[in-house]
């Protein structure tokens, strides 16, 4: 059992380049969801999904997008990367939306955009 | 909408000193409670939760009261070792959002032998 796993680790980009980040999870959690950390700001939430084809726009979404597809999978996409996506990308994920459940994370994704 | 307050750190502290790391927050509804940990290079790992007002949550020697008439959470532990340097994130799910997460700033703790 792996958790939440993200790859890749570390990435570097050019403004203007696209990348996918991949997060999947093998719990068969029904809840997904993207954060960005940055310094002094604690996380905030980019996208998230309560289950296979529904996605919803969290707190942050622009320049993101995400699909669906499948129960195990969320990846997260940057269009068009500017340097204030340099920040640290996690994915979490959880087996209910009622509030109370624990949310699981990957180990991050840091995202550097020059 | 709904927000976390926690208190600034970093917070520096030596081996077997007590720790509280102050937690506020607002919320429209009837949150729950939470206290995520984040080691080194590590994604974020739950400590604790409390779901409802007067819960206590604990684990690994942490403790924190839902207190609904201060709306706060904050975090304790009696005496702290090396080992719990880390980043501490106080948040709330609001019922009414389903699982989203609102956290709060982090607290850095280190503690020196």
């Amino acid at each position: 059992n792996a958790g939440v796993t993200q790859t890749p680790k570390f990435q570097v980009l050019k403004t203007g380049q696209s990348m996918t980040l991949q997060c999947a999870q093998d719990m068969n959690h029904e809840y997904m969801s993207w954060y960005r950390q940055d310094p002094g700001m604690g996380l905030r939430l980019i996208h998230y999904s309560v289950g296979a084809g529904i996605t919803d726009q969290g707190e942050v979404p622009n320049g993101y997008n995400v699909s669906r597809s499948t129960t195990e999978d969320f990846p997260l996409r940057l269009l068009s990367a500017a340097p204030s996506q340099t920040s640290v990308y996690f994915c979490a994920s959880s087996s209910g939306t009622g509030g109370r459940e624990t949310q699981y994370f990957g180990p991050g994704t840091r995202l550097l955009v020059l | 909408g709904d927000s976390v307050t926690q208190m600034e750190g970093p917070v520096t502290l030596s081996e077997e000193a007590f720790l509280t790391i102050n937690c506020t927050y607002t919320a429209t509804g009837y949150p729950s409670l939470f206290w995520y940990v984040q080691y080194p290079g590590e994604g974020l790992q739950l400590l604790l939760k409390a779901t409802k007002a007067d819960d206590k949550g604990s684990n690994k020697g942490f403790e924190a009261t839902y207190r609904k008439e201060t709306t706060s959470f904050h975090l304790e532990k009696g005496s702290v070792q090396v080992s719990d340097s880390a980043v501490y994130f106080c948040a709330l799910s609001d019922r009414g959002s389903g699982s989203r997460l609102t956290f709060g700033e982090g607290t850095q703790l280190t503690v020196n032998p």
